[in-house]
């Protein structure tokens, strides 16, 4: 089983709607984790953490779930500009700590 | 406030050549992170420093890749030689400090190797 697992995807959506991804992830120690969003040929940037229960930031929601061993990003009333991929983050390790990323889910909101 | 800075962008060189990496992190950023992004992944740590000393470099191949962070502030990748699965983008990327977990990433720079 990969670390830090996610749907590829592609998510088409139509511009409005809501959607939601899921990031499993294996270590069940983690406590911190993050979500960032990928424009095409651009660096990664970092879109929430996730350290607890969960987060929000206007239309973005992140949520853990430790019993299931997953974090969910819900994006609301999506706008074409959120198009983009998706990559969720665990910080974990024994001694010393690193980020293992997910594979990215790729969104694409339509008009 | 600058972010991470990264050269060159792009870099197009032949197997078996050498090539080198440069970052410069955010001010102040003690930690420094090396990954490798191939098409359709997600970032790969490849080695980890902070300040001038490696935390951990146990994904970097020691056979062709090495990097250094000198005075603890910039840094250096290099692959000597180069071979074709090594055509990724190499992101450098910085954080405040441990007690700080939000990292920040430079533009990359897009290796081909032909």
């Amino acid at each position: 089983r990969k670390e830090v697992e996610q749907d590829p995807g592609p998510f088409n959506v139509p511009e409005g709607a809501t959607v939601a991804f899921n990031c499993t992830y294996s270590n069940s120690a983690s406590q911190s984790f993050f979500w960032y969003r990928q424009d095409c040929r651009k660096e990664p940037k970092l879109l929430m953490s996730v350290y607890s229960s969960g987060n929000e930031d206007g239309r973005f929601t992140a949520q853990l779930n430790r019993a299931s061993q997953y974090i969910s990003l819900l994006i609301r009333d999506s706008k074409l500009s959120d198009s983009a991929t998706y990559l969720c983050a665990d910080y974990c390790g024994s001694g010393t700590y690193k980020y293992i990323f997910g594979t990215g889910t790729r969104l694409k909101v339509l008009a | 406030e600058a972010g991470v800075a990264q050269s060159p962008r792009y870099k197009i060189i032949e197997k078996r050549q050498s090539v080198a990496f440069w970052c410069n992190p955010i001010s102040g950023h003690a930690t420094l992170y090396w990954y490798q992004q191939i098409l359709g992944q997600g970032p790969k740590l490849l080695i980890q420093f902070q300040n001038n000393g490696v935390v951990d470099d146990s994904q970097l191949p020691k056979d062709r890749f090495s990097a250094e962070r000198l005075k603890g502030v910039d840094s250096t990748l290099k692959i000597q030689p180069a071979k074709l699965e090594d055509s990724a983008v190499y992101l450098c990327a910085s954080r405040y400090d441990s007690l700080v977990y939000e990292q920040y990433f430079g533009p990359g720079t897009r290796l081909t190797v032909t």
